[in-house]
């Protein structure tokens, strides 16, 4: 079964303050691809980052960075010194074959940032 | 800006209209998804075209009839929807259903009445 879990369905900070939103995943496939995505008001979703099942490297791009961890299976994004921009809802998804090449995504994360 | 386009952006329509959603990408792209999202839910699967074939059809009603004239565009024809079929639908695609990501259209805001 392939499954994507972000136990956090809001979460409200005051501007400049950090906040990491979790993601924990769930695949039997050694091959497979996790996906970051945002979600504004307006509706669309808006890509941030792919990360490749064999690359454990971290990453970072500008206020946001990212934590990949296949031992505890988690793929957490952080954004630092957030701004009121950065509130939208936060989809973490996961893509493998053993689930047909189907997006499978959290729940989703809102996140509000307070002026 | 999104490199996928949607149209119309809002749409009411009655249970026994026909109308039809319409997107577009010209990234090469052979792989278009359909997508339903309801309020505070991740997006749902509907279909998957890859290289112009219906590739994935995850047990839609047939009152959604999607339909891939070619690679750039993609339809979704309604009839006879129910107001529980209002709902966010989006479009998406990739290069293929592998090689990803998928970028996704500002939606369709779909009320029925």
């Amino acid at each position: 079964a392939q499954k994507v879990t972000q136990a956090q369905t809001e979460i409200s900070v005051v501007e400049k303050e950090d906040v990491t939103l979790d993601c924990v995943y769930e695949t039997r496939d050694t091959t497979y691809y996790l996906f970051w995505y945002k979600q504004p008001p307006s509706g669309e979703l808006v890509f941030l980052i792919r990360r490749n099942s064999f690359d454990e490297q971290n990453e970072i791009s500008g206020r946001y960075s990212w934590n990949f961890q296949k031992s505890t299976s988690s793929f957490n994004f952080t954004i630092t010194a957030s701004q009121v921009v950065d509130s939208a809802v936060y989809f973490c998804a996961l893509l493998s074959g053993a689930a047909g090449n189907k997006l499978t995504f959290g729940g989703g994360t809102r996140v509000l940032v307070k002026p | 800006d999104t490199e996928v386009t949607q149209t119309p952006k809002h749409l009411v329509m009655g249970m026994t209209n026909k109308k039809s959603l319409k997107c577009e990408q010209h990234m090469g792209h052979r792989a278009m998804y359909w997508y339903k999202q309801k309020a505070k839910k991740p997006p749902e699967l509907m279909f998957v075209y890859s290289y112009e074939k219906l590739s994935i059809n995850e047990s839609v009603p047939s009152r959604f009839s999607p339909e891939c004239p070619n690679s750039s565009l993609l339809n979704l024809h309604l009839h006879a929807l129910q107001p529980e079929d209002s709902a966010l639908y989006l479009c998406a695609s990739s290069f293929t259903q592998w090689d990803q990501p998928q970028h996704f259209g500002d939606g369709t805001r779909l009320s029925i009445l």
